[in-house]
């Protein structure tokens, strides 16, 4: 069963334009959701993550919106640029010292952004 | 300030055959656990070790199991080699505490191919 589902699977940006991933969860017990960016060949880096007592964190050029009642989180990348072309990942946990580390992660979406 | 680091990068292995990974987890942080990345899929959890023990399990057959020493490193062992196991093996640290607030770091990953 997959506990987080992302989508789409696939996304095109022109230069310039706004990237929107969206990512929905199954535990309400979930209480800690970040994003990774992964490149070709690299493990995932941490880009930002936001626990649902707030609805929205944004640093940079990049915003996680979260809907604890719908339970959804989508990420929006402002400005794409080239350099976004990576493959991103949502993922969600359980924030506590035993349970920490375990991350459930949804399948990828592939970014593409255009010159 | 070194991150995660995993060994080897790249390995090649014939089916039946075992195989040991290695993973420093970043300095300070006492949590590893282990992912395992098929091709085009989001990571999935393998397990987890701190105080040098096993943690959390994930899905994964008895083949495969792990070891953290004393200085906080650790391996993954995987025995009785299937083509299926052909992956990335992805490292991942975090800080002790309370959890709340910890951030979790993945390494390069392990990429390992059976033949």
């Amino acid at each position: 069963q997959q506990q987080v589902k992302q989508s789409p699977q696939s996304l095109i940006v022109q230069k310039g334009g706004i990237s929107i991933i969206n990512c929905a969860y199954e535990n309400t017990a979930f209480d800690y959701f970040p994003w990774y960016q992964q490149f070709p060949g690299k493990g995932p880096a941490l880009l930002i993550a936001i626990r649902p007592d707030v609805s929205e964190k944004k640093e940079g050029r990049f915003t996680i919106s979260f809907n604890k009642s719908a339970k959804q989180f989508s990420l929006h990348i402002m400005d794409s640029q080239p350099g976004d072309s990576a493959t991103y990942f949502c993922a969600a946990s359980l924030d506590s010292r035993s349970t920490l580390g375990r991350l459930y992660f949804g399948r990828g979406t592939q970014l593409t952004v255009w010159p | 300030d070194a991150g995660v680091t995993q060994s080897p990068t790249h390995l090649i292995k014939t089916r039946g055959q075992q195989v040991t990974l290695r993973c420093s987890p970043k300095s300070g942080h006492d949590t590893v656990s282990w992912y395992q990345q098929a091709l085009g899929q989001g990571p999935q959890f393998i397990f987890q070790y701190y105080e040098e023990e096993e943690r959390q399990r994930g899905n994964f057959p008895d083949r495969f199991s792990g070891h953290q020493f004393p200085n906080y490193s650790s391996e993954l062992n995987v025995n009785a080699l299937l083509l299926g196991d052909s992956a990335l093996y992805l490292c991942a640290s975090s800080a002790p505490g309370t959890g709340r607030g910890n951030t979790i770091y993945f390494g390069e990953g392990s990429w390992l191919t059976v033949v």
